[in-house]
């Protein structure tokens, strides 16, 4: 998989949006970014995956940048429900996925 | 739609007991399917990986086995746990090369 980087841990105020980067500079061309989150004991959920253009759901917000190195994940009104660890995933094209550690993020009361 | 299953929610075992969890996938044919092992506090860790029946890759070596013996079905075994074999267990599938769908997962304690 395509090297991705993210903060270890982030907080943000319940109410606010929530923006958690990526890293993924040595993306290529065909290998889109995936977005996943774990709550507790939970199974991971997708959230949302794009290629070069921005998209969005009812979910997040992808934005990737013109040179497609790094990515944001935009939760606009975070919830405490939002808590939980997100993934940012760049799949070598035909290959497995690969967790990494994500993002832990806490949002607060 | 889609739906994936996996059981038991919890299970306790003790060490040198055997294993077998099961995964089944509806509403889809010829997925991929995976088993993926988070212990405690820890990032997931793929395990096995099928592309068809009868079609299993091992990642890692380890104390366990898994087997495909239908188009939905996933199974996770083991024949002797180990304390280390704790941990939360996941199944998920994949259509072509779209995203994963992950079941609820089992939490295994080997005691």
């Amino acid at each position: 998989d395509a090297k991705t980087t993210q903060p270890t841990s982030m907080d943000c105020a319940e109410g606010r949006a929530a923006n958690l980067p990526c890293n993924h500079s040595t993306i290529s061309g065909n290998e889109y970014v995936y977005w996943y989150r774990q709550i507790h004991s939970q199974g991971p959920q997708y959230i949302i995956h794009g290629l070069k253009n921005n998209e969005t759901n009812e979910m997040a917000s992808l934005i990737i940048t013109e040179d497609r190195k790094s990515s944001t994940l935009i939760l606009p009104h975070a919830t405490l429900r939002d808590t939980a660890v997100y993934y940012c995933i760049v799949p070598n094209y035909g290959q497995n996925f690969v967790f990494g550690p994500g993002t832990r993020l806490s949002v607060l009361p | 739609s889609q739906t994936i299953h996996q059981w038991p929610a919890t299970l306790v075992q003790p060490v040198g007991s055997p294993l077998s969890l099961e995964c089944t996938v509806e509403g889809t044919s010829n997925p991929n399917l995976y088993w993926y092992r988070q212990a405690a506090g820890r990032g997931l860790q793929l395990l096995f990986y099928s592309v068809g029946i009868g079609q299993i890759s091992s990642e890692v070596p380890q104390n366990l086995s898994a087997s495909r013996p239908q188009d939905r079905q996933f199974i996770l075994s083991s024949k002797k746990l180990l304390l280390s074999d704790s941990g939360f267990y996941l199944c998920a599938w994949r259509q072509g090369d779209g995203g994963y769908t992950f079941g609820s997962g089992t939490r295994l304690t080997v005691v």
